[in-house]
C-alpha cells in the first residue's frame, strides 16, 4: 500500500496551460509539503499544510495555488505555466510537522512545460 | 536563514571502498538533522536522522554523528555496494513547530563493480 502517492507522475503541457497535481497519504498525518526539485536536483519546499491549514509559503510567484480539502489530501494548482516550472514537484508528510518527524515523499511529478 | 553545505559530486568509488559524505550545517539552536537517498527515478527516502547533538543515526551500513562543536552531519559507509549509487541528500529541520527541510544539494554517488 503506497504512504505518499501523486498523480500523474508525467505532465507535459504547453505554456500558459493551467494544470494540477494530486497527492494523497494514508498514514494520517496531520502535515504535508510540496518541494519543488529543479534540473540540478535542488530542492526546495513550496508550502506546508498542518491539518487542512497553510503554515508556510515560501517566495513562490501565486500562480501556484495549493489546495487541502482534508488532511489527508494536499493538491497544486499551476496556472498560466511558464517554461521555468518545468520541475519535479514532490509532495511529502508528516506526522504532526514537528522538528524531529520524518517527512514521507511521494514518487514526484515530472512537469515539463514546452 | 538555515542552511545545509554538502560536498559536491559526482563521487564515483569501486565496490567496496570507504565512502564519507560531507555535510556541514549552519542554523540557531537545535536542529535536527537527516540524510535522505533518491535512488534514480524515485521519490525520496530518509536513511537515518539525529535529533540531538551527539546522537548517532544509522541503517544500512550508514552512520552519521551529530556534532554540534563542529556543526557537522557526515556520511559514512565502510563498504559500498554497487546497490548504494543514488543522490544523497543531508538536510536539516529548525527549531521551532512546522518547519520544513532544509536541503543541500545533494551529492551523487556512483559505485562501480
Amino acid at each position: 500500500d503506497t504512504a505518499v502517492s501523486q498523480t500523474p507522475k508525467y505532465l507535459v503541457t504547453q505554456m500558459g496551460n493551467d494544470k494540477s497535481i494530486k497527492c494523497e497519504q494514508n498514514l494520517g498525518h496531520d502535515t504535508m509539503y510540496w518541494y519543488k526539485q529543479d534540473s540540478k536536483k535542488f530542492l526546495k519546499i513550496m508550502f506546508s499544510y498542518n491539518n487542512k491549514e497553510l503554515i508556510i509559503n515560501e517566495t513562490v510567484p501565486n500562480r501556484f495555488s495549493p489546495k487541502s480539502p482534508d488532511k489527508a489530501h494536499l493538491n497544486l494548482h499551476i496556472n498560466s505555466l511558464e517554461l521555468g516550472d518545468s520541475a519535479v514537484y514532490f509532495c511529502a508528510s508528516s506526522l504532526s510537522g514537528g522538528r524531529a518527524d520524518t517527512q514521507y515523499f511521494g514518487p514526484g511529478t515530472r512537469l515539463t512545460v514546452l | 536563514g538555515d542552511s545545509v553545505t554538502q560536498m559536491e559530486g559526482p563521487v564515483t568509488l569501486s565496490e567496496e571502498a570507504f565512502l564519507t559524505i560531507n555535510c556541514t550545517y549552519t542554523a540557531t539552536g537545535y536542529p535536527s538533522l537527516f540524510w535522505y537517498v533518491q535512488y534514480p527515478g524515485e521519490g525520496l527516502q530518509l536513511l537515518l536522522k539525529a535529533t540531538k547533538a551527539d546522537d548517532k543515526g544509522s541503517n544500512k551500513g550508514f552512520e552519521a554523528t551529530y556534532r554540534k562543536e563542529t556543526t557537522s552531519f557526515h556520511l559514512e559507509k565502510g563498504s559500498v555496494q554497487v546497490s548504494d549509487s543514488a543522490v544523497y541528500f543531508c538536510a536539516l529541520t529548525g527549531n521551532s513547530g512546522n518547519t520544513p527541510l532544509v536541503f543541500g544539494k545533494g551529492t551523487r554517488l556512483s559505485v562501480i563493480a
